[in-house]
């Protein structure tokens, strides 16, 4: 069974001090491991999907990086706009669309 | 990015009726479509998975007689829940698939009074 999980729980930062969030994953031949960030009462919102240990993607703010056990969430400089729950979820089996299984998410508090 | 959208975005029931969700893909056409529930504080659980033109998949423990879902189109399934009791208050999500992304709705969320 695939398993997702995620630390830590919370985090609470000031603005501009820089942070790591941890996904850790067991799952049978993983096709990709994706990061969403999901605001109060809304959808997950699309961020990274890293296919291979090795493979970085950055986003303004965020670098997201994978290992063949874990996946990081590196935040730089964070400010108040990035606070939000940050998901981890995996995609294994056949197929590109294959389900995603999440943890349980990093709530991320920045504060000025 | 791909744009998904949700209908409706809140919903008040009462117990014993059934109310439909309807998922729908904007700008891209999706064979394949996710629903999702969603307790507070607590990750997305998978319900089912939604393929056009045949029958959902559904997770284990999910009652398929209660969680209709039809994805009659490229960029629309829908989720009915029947019967609903309170215990089926939650939000729920839906996603769409790309090859190697999926781009998720905004959420409804339904309360069953």
């Amino acid at each position: 069974e695939d398993q997702v999980t995620q630390s830590p729980e919370a985090l609470r930062l000031q603005e501009g001090e820089s942070s790591s969030l941890n996904c850790s994953y067991t799952v049978s031949g993983l096709r990709g491991l994706f990061w969403y960030r999901q605001d109060p009462g809304k959808g997950p919102e699309f961020l990274f999907t890293l296919y291979s240990a090795g493979e970085e993607k950055e986003k303004e703010r965020l670098k997201a990086t994978l290992t063949k056990k874990e996946s990081f969430l590196h935040i730089t400089a964070p400010k108040p706009e990035d606070s939000a729950t940050y998901l981890c979820a995996v995609q294994a089996g056949a197929g590109t669309a294959s389900k995603l299984t999440f943890g349980t998410g990093t709530r991320l508090q920045v504060t000025l | 990015g791909a744009v998904v959208s949700q209908h409706p975005s809140r919903v008040i029931c009462k117990s014993g009726t059934s109310v439909k969700i309807e998922c729908r893909s904007l700008d891209f056409q999706a064979t394949t479509m996710f629903w999702y529930r969603q307790f507070p504080k607590q990750s997305l659980m998978l319900m089912a998975t939604s393929n056009e033109g045949s029958k959902a998949t559904y997770e284990q423990g999910v009652e398929k007689d209660k969680f209709l879902i039809n994805h009659a189109s490229l960029t629309l399934s829908t989720l009915t829940v029947t019967s609903a009791h309170p215990e089926d208050s939650s939000f729920y999500i839906c996603s769409a698939s790309l090859p190697y992304e999926q781009y998720f709705g905004p959420g409804t969320r339904l309360t069953v009074t």
